[in-house]
């Protein structure tokens, strides 16, 4: 069965980094485009970052851009959220999620993770 | 950026009801918008895809409808185990982006 499981969250003084990891297990890794979308306390859904099944292509959301990078090893079945400067607003659950990628075309949200959660705090 | 409004915001309905959630793209995203749904603690869980399309082994009571701009979620008979947070998300284009979420309860 799809297992993805995200580790690397902590809490964090504002302006350190931090990397976040999601292993991926039960399907095959270097088909399919990953996300990250994180979850402010209380709060809706917000998308962060994607990356193409063979890491080609990569977006980001505006708030995160610059400062976030997001990366895969297809060999080892994980991807990475490496997150620098970062800041209180971005305390948030960063969950990983698998999208179907065909013809360059990423779609929506098939598999989730249970999250790890990231605090940002002095 | 495509901004994404749902509403309700929040949905009170008694158990057998029928729910329907509406969601508004600020342009034309086509069919590419999704639903999901969480429960409180989980991870989101995709119902919807493609405006219509029921992902697998999800209950029939859930349909989707629209294109263009403005989409309908639909429960036909509400469940006690269907309280949760629905949420639609288009994947037309970058920045993907979600509704501010439904927050359903039982009445």
């Amino acid at each position: 069965q799809v297992q993805l499981v995200e580790s690397g969250g902590g809490v964090v003084q504002p302006g350190r980094s931090l990397r976040l990891s999601c292993a991926a297990s039960g399907f095959t890794f270097n088909s399919y485009a990953m996300h990250w979308v994180r979850q402010a306390p209380g709060k809706g859904l917000e998308w962060v970052a994607v990356i193409s099944y063979d890491g080609t292509n990569k977006y980001y959301a505006d708030s995160v851009k610059g400062r976030f990078t997001i990366s895969r090893d297809n060999s080892k079945n994980t991807q990475y959220l490496q997150m620098n400067s970062l800041r209180a607003e971005d305390t948030a659950l960063y969950y990983c999620a698998r999208s179907p990628e065909l013809l360059r075309r990423i779609y929506y949200f098939d598999y989730w993770g249970q999250g790890t959660l990231v605090t940002v705090s002095s | 950026d495509i901004q994404m409004t749902q509403s309700p915001s929040s949905l009170s309905a008694s158990v057998g009801d029928r729910v329907t959630i509406t969601c508004q793209a600020s342009q034309d995203i086509r069919n590419y918008l999704n639903w999901y749904q969480q429960k409180p603690g989980k991870a989101p869980k995709l119902l919807i895809y493609g405006a219509s399309n029921l992902e697998a082994g999800v209950p029939s009571r859930f349909s989707g409808s629209g294109s263009g701009t403005d989409f309908t979620f639909t429960i036909s008979s509400l469940q006690t185990e269907d309280i949760a947070t629905y949420y639609c998300q288009q994947d037309d284009n970058f920045p993907y982006t979600f509704g501010q979420g439904t927050k359903l309860e039982i009445k």
